[in-house]
């Protein structure tokens, strides 16, 4: 099956700074992969996703980029506020496949 | 709000008890996945159903079941509780039973074995 690690395990970074968290993967297989956010008491919510064919995906202050040979991919979060503060997860995943195999998640702090 | 309602939100019961787990996936979502979310072993994939026909099973024990109703809402099934068993419990749905779908997320049913 799928060997999924993020890096690093908590991140605590000043409001207004960059985050990144990556994520790296075994299945080369893998086609999808996307990132979710779980704010506490909270379900995990998609926040961006990426697809082989493509290296990077930006949306507002959150992008996503993909190293298909190495078989890892980042988030980046820029402008960090306090409301971005939740653990986020990876799940990289075969496009055929029904699995998600999630990442140990990262613990983001953000300090106001 | 995902759409994808659980119910109960809290239950807490004995060891060696059952409990029921219920799950109403989106307005015409087919699929739903249910995971277990623990401190020791993170999100962990338990069972997919795609209308009404189990489609994939990861790390679901011999003791848990679930199944997916012609209504398309579905039902997880622990019985024989033990400790470890505690734990946060999320079903999700997708349009789709398999792809690149998105899958949404309940609000999820925190599962206290004492």
């Amino acid at each position: 099956g799928e060997n999924v690690e993020q890096h690093p395990s908590t991140l605590s970074v000043q409001e207004g700074d960059s985050a990144v968290i990556k994520c790296t993967y075994s299945d080369s297989a893998s086609n999808y992969f996307p990132w979710y956010k779980q704010e506490l008491g909270k379900g995990p919510q998609l926040i961006i996703d990426i697809r082989s064919n493509v290296g990077e995906k930006k949306d507002q202050r959150i992008a996503v980029t993909l190293n298909k040979t190495a078989k890892h991919f980042s988030l980046h979060i820029t402008e960090t506020q306090p409301e971005d503060s939740a653990v986020y997860f990876c799940a990289p995943r075969r496009g055929a496949g029904n699995m998600l195999t999630f990442g140990g998640g990262t613990r983001l702090m953000v300090k106001p | 709000d995902s759409g994808v309602t659980q119910t109960p939100k809290h239950l807490i019961t004995a060891t060696g008890q059952r409990v029921t787990l219920r799950c109403s996936p989106r307005s015409g979502d087919l699929s739903v996945y249910w995971y277990q979310q623990s401190l020791d072993q993170g999100l962990q994939f338990l069972i997919q159903y795609y209308n009404g026909e189990e489609r994939a099973k990861g790390n679901i024990l011999e003791r848990f079941s679930a199944q997916q109703f012609p209504d398309l809402h579905s039902e997880l099934n622990l019985s024989s509780l033990e400790l470890g068993d505690s734990a946060l419990y999320f079903c999700a749905s997708s349009v789709g039973q398999g792809g690149s779908y998105e899958q949404y997320f309940g609000p999820g049913t925190r599962l206290t074995v004492t």
